[in-house]
């Protein structure tokens, strides 16, 4: 069964510090999707990574494929940015195919001003 | 930009009624999604249709069943709801499986 396993669960910091999170996957997953989710349900994709690094505005995600490890990366934090952080592993298989994402349980992110 | 909207943002059921929860995206996406979201358990999966007709179960099918005769539109259905299917219900479709997804606002269902 794929896991996915995040940390920290939950993270208040001052605004403008540097954030991370982190995600560890287990073999077989094969790409990890990012998701934001603020009060009230919404959610939002950020990022779909299989290899690299990808930016957007302040936000950062890179993977490491050989250590199955992806972090999350919010420089110059502010309170908006607070919400819940869900990385997702997808599962695909050779003969194209791909399972459903297998979430992680969120990372509940507090700015404080 | 794709749009994927819920029935209802809010749901207040009975037990043992038959519930309906609508999801519709505007992308011609192959791939609809059901997912409930609990505290402490996260987003689970708990069926999803990669073509019309089509359906797989997901981690948690039972009590739920789905239908889709529309491409746009994917609906879940709880055939006699029970208290324990109070929860948070998210829809998301995807382009293909590979592909990123695309998530609806939710539908916070309460069964009393």
């Amino acid at each position: 069964k794929n896991e996915v396993e995040q940390s920290p669960q939950n993270l208040t910091a001052q605004e403008g510090e540097f954030i991370t999170i982190n995600c560890s996957y287990s073999v077989g997953i094969s790409a990890l999707h990012w998701l934001q989710q603020h009060p009230g349900g919404g959610i939002v994709s950020l990022f779909m990574l299989s290899s690299g690094k990808k930016k957007h505005g302040r936000l950062i995600a890179t993977i490491n494929i050989q250590e199955k490890h992806s972090s999350l990366h919010i420089t110059a934090s502010h309170p908006r940015d607070s919400a819940v952080y869900i990385c997702a592993g997808l599962t695909l298989y050779s003969g194209g195919g791909a399972d459903g994402l297998t979430f992680g349980k969120g990372t509940h992110l507090i700015i404080q001003p | 930009d794709v749009k994927v909207t819920q029935s209802s943002r809010y749901l207040v059921k009975r037990t043992g009624e038959k519930v309906f929860l609508e999801c519709v995206q505007d992308m011609d996406h192959e791939n609809m999604f059901w997912y409930r979201q609990d505290p402490g358990l996260g987003l689970r999966l708990i069926y999803f249709s990669y073509d019309v007709k089509m359906k797989e179960k997901g981690d948690i099918p039972e009590g739920y069943s789905v239908s889709r005769e529309k491409k746009e539109r994917f609906s879940l259905i709880l055939e006699s709801a029970s208290t324990n299917q109070t929860s948070m219900y998210l829809c998301a479709s995807s382009w293909l499986l590979a592909y990123e997804q695309y998530f609806g606002p939710g539908t916070r269902l309460t069964v009393t």
